[in-house]
């Protein structure tokens, strides 16, 4: 079982702003260990979308941005696109034994 | 361009060994960076399996520990997963990525396309 909670679904129209949160604890994002997330397209590999919590990989579209306060971190989407339907995951680094690596749950975005 | 491609078996029959290679393409493993798997079940979420270091230097999750077992292969440029005592549970979409980043901030900035690994119930 994932400790980086995610919600399961977030939806918005063409051109909206959507955020999903990762909420994690003081063993991970809250001991200020860096966050990263990826978008996963249907029927293919995850894809580094943001690292070091707001840093974009070369290739990735300004509108995705990335922040993190706390124990917790988000993901936005400015001016939504049909191709940015995805799953979302979120990853951090955790220091108790349920594992080193922990994965967000996943959010589903929607374009509606 | 760094590409990392999984090889091995579809099917795994209960109680045997899983076994993949991870070969990868456009960096050699001896010029540093962690290895790693993932794996996703059907429908589900992604899991930590474990990495490596290419002077076999590993890190597993505590929840499959017992049966993990990784290894690397600079000459060919390939690391491969094993995973013993395999059961319906372990059937998932197994990937292998690149570890990036310092400690703490970690990231996996290269993925394989992935391999599904069935054991049937």
């Amino acid at each position: 079982q994932s400790v980086l909670t995610q919600p399961p679904s977030v939806s918005g129209a063409p051109g909206q702003r959507v955020t999903i949160s990762c909420t994690g604890s003081s063993s991970n994002i809250g001991a200020g260990y860096d966050v990263s997330w990826y978008q996963q397209l249907p029927g293919t590999a995850p894809k580094l979308l943001i690292y070091l919590n707001s840093e974009r990989p070369s290739g990735v579209p300004g509108r995705f941005s990335g922040y993190k306060s706390g124990s917790s971190a988000s993901l936005a989407i400015s001016g939504l696109q049909a191709e940015d339907e995805a799953e979302y995951y979120c990853l951090s680094y955790d220091n108790t034994l349920t594992g080193l690596y922990v994965f967000g749950t996943g959010t589903q975005v929607t374009v509606l | 361009q760094v590409q990392l491609q999984e090889s091995g078996p579809g099917l795994v029959r209960p109680s045997e060994t899983l076994s993949l290679i991870c070969t990868v393409s456009g960096y050699s493993i001896s010029s540093g960076y962690y290895w790693g798997w993932i794996r996703q079940p059907p429908g589900k979420g992604l899991e930590w399996i474990g990495f490596i270091y290419h002077s076999g230097r590993t890190y597993y999750t505590p929840s499959l520990e017992s049966r993990v077992s990784m290894s690397v292969d600079t000459s060919r440029n390939e690391f491969s997963l094993k995973l013993s005592s395999v059961t319906a549970a372990d059937t998932a979409v197994y990937y292998c990525a690149r570890r990036a980043g310092a400690t703490g901030s970690y990231y996996l900035d290269n993925w394989g396309q992935g391999t599904l690994v069935t054991v049937p119930a």
